[in-house]
């Protein structure tokens, strides 16, 4: 099962604009993944946030963690449209083995 | 190029045959992953090695699915008797062993497959 859910579940944004997409989780973690996948391939890693930050830049990136509230946010500025893609929240359990668990994905489209 | 590969990349077959579908990760990468992906969905964990030991197996993984890593290098993910609800993208991803950025997943492009 799903160990999130991602908000919106679709978002159509004209290129220049900016693209915010929440994911909320279930469990404690250790730290907090996001990755984007293009249609038809596999998923890309885009950043890690760790338990302990709050907030991490990368590029036109940017993402933020509320451990109180078990959510993240990712920001994407000056979206382009080759941003088009899915974007999925993933975070390893903490206990016995290590798997990643994802959530469900918003699918962002970028109009050009 | 030394990134995860997946063969095939696409698989038709008739419901009741058996497929197996191969993953060759990143060489240093010990631990290595299959997913499972239907359309609109996020990847679902089906099961999970560290070297050649398969260390934990979802229970969505029904007795039909078995999965191999020999020697702790390449994968294979067998289902046997395949049925239509079997039909999704098979995704493989590694991954180092370590605190944090050495966790992250590096993904294979996946083995889309149809059961007809």
């Amino acid at each position: 099962s799903q160990q999130g859910e991602e908000d919106p579940q679709a978002l159509s944004i004209q290129e220049g604009e900016n693209a915010t997409m929440n994911c909320s989780y279930k469990t404690s973690i250790n730290n907090l993944q996001w990755y984007r996948q293009n249609s038809g391939r596999g998923l890309v890693h885009l950043i890690l946030i760790r338990s302990n930050e709050r907030e991490k830049h990368s590029g036109r990136l940017r993402v933020t963690l509320d451990t109180s509230k078990k959510s993240s946010s990712l920001l994407i500025t000056a979206s382009r449209a080759a941003d088009t893609a899915s974007y999925f929240c993933a975070t390893p359990t903490t206990s016995g083995t290590y798997k990643y668990i994802f959530g469900t994905g918003t699918r962002l489209k970028v109009l050009a | 190029d030394t990134g995860v590969s997946q063969n095939p990349r696409h698989k038709i077959t008739k419901r009741g045959q058996n497929v197996t579908f191969r993953c060759d990760p990143i060489s240093e990468h010990n631990r290595l992953y299959w997913y499972r992906q239907t359309l609109g969905q996020g990847p679902e964990f089906l099961t999970y090695f560290q070297n050649e030991a398969q260390l934990e197996k979802s229970r969505l993984l029904s007795d039909r699915f078995s999965a191999e890593r020999p020697k702790g290098s390449f994968s294979t993910l067998e289902i046997q008797r395949t049925e239509q609800g079997d039909s999704a993208m098979y995704l493989c991803a590694s991954s180092l062993e370590g605190e944090g950025a050495r966790e992250k997943l590096f993904f294979g492009s996946g083995t889309q497959l149809s059961v007809l």
